[in-house]
């Protein structure tokens, strides 16, 4: 298994640009979350969602969107990047709630 | 949302010494969990302990949830175990969000 995995691993976006990250996990997770670290910060949730079709929001939704089309994928959208989307995303998998979350590598992303 | 404090912020040790990392939290919590990011910046989930104690190898960890508090033992510390420490919590009532705390970043010298 390849766990979750997450592209890409660097990206330099300019003001205004749009891009997705992109998450992938092959363990059969119903539940999955996008979170940004900011430097020396924890972790802030964005997104999450409990099963293909059904998302909602966290913490810091605003300037993102997400979609869950299937069990594996959830793309993090970014429309209109700003300086302060600066960050390292996470992406992680559950089977529950109640479950241990397992991580990607994150994406390390620089808006310029 | 819930407030999550982590102490102590930094920790120095030197190879072989044992520490305790606290994580308090301010609401009753139906999910805790502690990760370790390691300095190339991977996390790793170490323990899902809403309540109760847990051990695995040189790592322990003891949710008290009635006093709101969560602490991680590292015994005979490796330089290894450098990173930094994170716990998340789950409020009651607020399922699938998580609120992770500062971290305590650990220093193990040889």
């Amino acid at each position: 298994n390849a766990g979750v995995t997450q592209t890409p691993k660097f990206r330099i976006l300019k003001i205004g640009q749009s891009m997705t990250l992109q998450c992938a996990q092959d363990m059969n997770h119903n539940y999955m979350y996008w979170y940004r670290q900011d430097p020396g910060m924890g972790l802030k949730l964005i997104y999450y969602s409990v099963g293909a079709g059904i998302t909602d929001k966290g913490e810091v939704p605003n300037g993102y969107n997400v979609s869950r089309s299937t069990t594996e994928d959830f793309p993090l959208r970014l429309e209109l990047a700003a300086p302060s989307q600066t960050s390292v995303y996470f992406c992680a998998s559950s089977y529950s709630e109640s479950y241990e979350q397992y991580f990607g590598p994150g994406t390390r992303l620089t808006v310029t | 949302g819930i407030q999550v404090e982590q102490s102590p912020p930094d920790l120095i040790l030197q190879e072989g010494a044992n520490s305790t990392l606290r994580c308090n939290f301010s609401d009753s919590v139906n999910n805790l969990q502690w990760f370790h990011q390691n300095p190339w910046g991977q996390l790793i989930n170490l323990f899902y302990i809403p309540s109760g104690t847990k051990q695995n190898g040189r790592l322990s960890a003891t949710t008290v949830a009635t006093e709101r508090y969560s602490l991680l033992y590292i015994s005979s510390s490796q330089t290894t175990d450098s990173g930094v420490y994170f716990c998340a919590v789950e409020r009651v009532g607020n399922f699938n969000k998580f609120y992770f705390g500062s971290g305590t970043k650990l220093n193990v010298k040889p």
